[in-house]
């Protein structure tokens, strides 16, 4: 079966500090991954997608980069945190490339920027 | 510009009664639609989807309704469950494309025992 982690699951950085989130998908192989961040009272806002190693898509423009070294790796980071980057950071993966195919997400990172 | 909306961010239902989720879109080249189920400190859960072709789509306690004309689309949870306390994320999404999942900002469903 398909298993999803992230680490770390709670994260206090400072501002201007650097960020990685690690994500690792088991069980499956070229998934598509994404990274969303959910803001308190929001939905969930994607920022970034990757259908193979090395292929990153951004939505939304910000401070935050995204990296696929492997096949089932996924990593978001950032040079220098801001506090609006603060918010539950969610990866997911799917088999098939479009929005009608059922996403399922890891356990989350809780980020505080203080 | 919120392409999906949850206008209710919160819904309070007495167990075993009726619990409807509402979400409204604006984009009507969407024809794919979720909902997706999320515990706190948790990812979400897909629920239940369906295809604007239809007009509804059951799956055990779970329906939903699609009203194409007026944009919208509803979740019904019949008898309602203290475990189906959870945000409801509405989401959708245009099929003929890669495009991406829009999702709503959620509503807090809280099942009274």
């Amino acid at each position: 079966s398909q298993t999803i982690h992230q680490w770390p699951a709670t994260l206090v950085q400072p501002v201007g500090s650097p960020l990685s989130l690690e994500c690792t998908v088991e069980g499956t192989s070229n998934p598509n991954l994404y990274w969303y961040r959910q803001a308190a009272g929001r939905g969930l806002q994607l920022l970034f997608y990757s259908v193979g190693i090395g292929q990153i898509s951004s939505e939304v423009p910000q401070n935050l980069s995204a990296s696929r070294p492997q096949d089932r790796q996924f990593i978001l980071s950032s040079k220098k945190l801001l506090l609006s980057d603060s918010g539950f950071y969610l990866c997911a993966w799917t088999l098939g490339q479009g929005g009608s195919d059922t996403q399922y997400f890891g356990p989350g990172t809780r980020l505080t920027v203080l | 510009d919120q392409q999906v909306k949850q206008n209710s961010p919160s819904l309070s239902v007495q167990e075993g009664r009726i619990s409807i989720l509402n979400c409204d879109y604006t984009n009507s080249m969407f024809d794919y639609f979720l909902w997706y189920k999320k515990y706190p400190a948790e990812g979400p859960t897909f629920l239940i989807s369906i295809s604007s072709i239809k007009d509804k789509n059951e799956d055990g306690r779970f329906t939903v309704f699609l009203n194409k004309s007026a944009k919208h689309l509803s979740l019904h949870i019949v008898p309602s469950q203290p475990g189906d306390s959870a945000v409801y994320f509405c989401a959708a999404t245009m099929t003929d494309s890669n495009y991406q999942l829009i999702w709503g900002a959620g509503t807090k469903l809280i099942i009274k025992p």
